[in-house]
């Protein structure tokens, strides 16, 4: 168990619906990313938040938002899901940007 | 953008042998991180060892040791006395110095052979 907390496990939805993935970080971690892994494929970074600030973003679709909120949760929003959207998503935590990371279980988001 | 090559989509090993899964990375920096991060079937990513460019030594973990080739950008995983619960997706992954953004290889899916 790493630490990172992340909810819901699974999630089924429809397309072009909106949905909303959560993490909470590790006790004492200020940065929090955020991942994107298709069927088979490698970990494509989305965000990365540091103390509720944007610090990094990678390729995060215009669809897809999240946030870092004062008790350094996160969130993650995706909307006008699309069935390639379906793929598991994790958070990671790190003390500080660029340390180690530590990853949740991850969400996995099924687009029908 | 820095990219990390992993060039072995599968590789098997026999159970108690030794496996050595490749990666390579593009960087024009002088110091960084490197990783490497298995993925068994339940999906958790855990790290296995992470080894520092500014160290020569290369690092080691128990059964797992990395072999660090700075100038040819090289940073392998050796798996020694290999066991079942080593199967997994095995990911490198790169890092600059004072970056905020990891950089993650396309994995190598290992199996154990029984």
């Amino acid at each position: 168990d790493s630490g990172v907390t992340q909810t819901p496990k699974h999630l089924i939805t429809a397309t072009g619906q909106r949905v909303t993935l959560r993490c909470s970080p590790r006790s004492g971690d200020l940065s929090v990313y955020w991942y994107q892994q298709s069927l088979d494929q490698g970990l494509q970074f989305l965000i990365q938040y540091y103390n509720g600030e944007e610090r990094a973003k990678g390729n995060i679709l215009e669809r897809f938002s999240a946030q870092q909120f004062p008790d350094l949760h996160s969130e993650l929003n995706l909307s006008s899901l699309e069935l390639g959207d379906s793929a598991l998503y994790f958070c990671a935590s790190s003390v500080s940007p660029g340390n180690e990371q530590f990853f949740g279980p991850g969400t996995r988001l099924t687009v029908l | 953008a820095q990219t990390v090559t992993q060039s072995q989509p599968e590789m098997s090993v026999q159970e108690a042998e030794t496996v050595t899964l490749s990666c390579t990375y593009d960087t024009s920096e002088s110091d960084y991180y490197l990783f490497w991060y298995k993925q068994p079937p339940s999906r958790q990513m855990i790290l296995v060892i992470r080894q520092e460019a500014y160290k020569q030594q290369n690092a080691t973990e128990n059964r797992f040791s990395v072999n660090f080739q700075k100038a040819a950008k090289s940073f392998s995983l050796k798996i020694s006395d290999s066991q079942l619960g080593d199967a997994a997706m095995y990911f490198c992954a790169y890092r600059e110095l004072t970056g905020n953004q990891f950089y993650f290889g396309t994995g190598t899916s290992l199996t154990v052979i029984p």
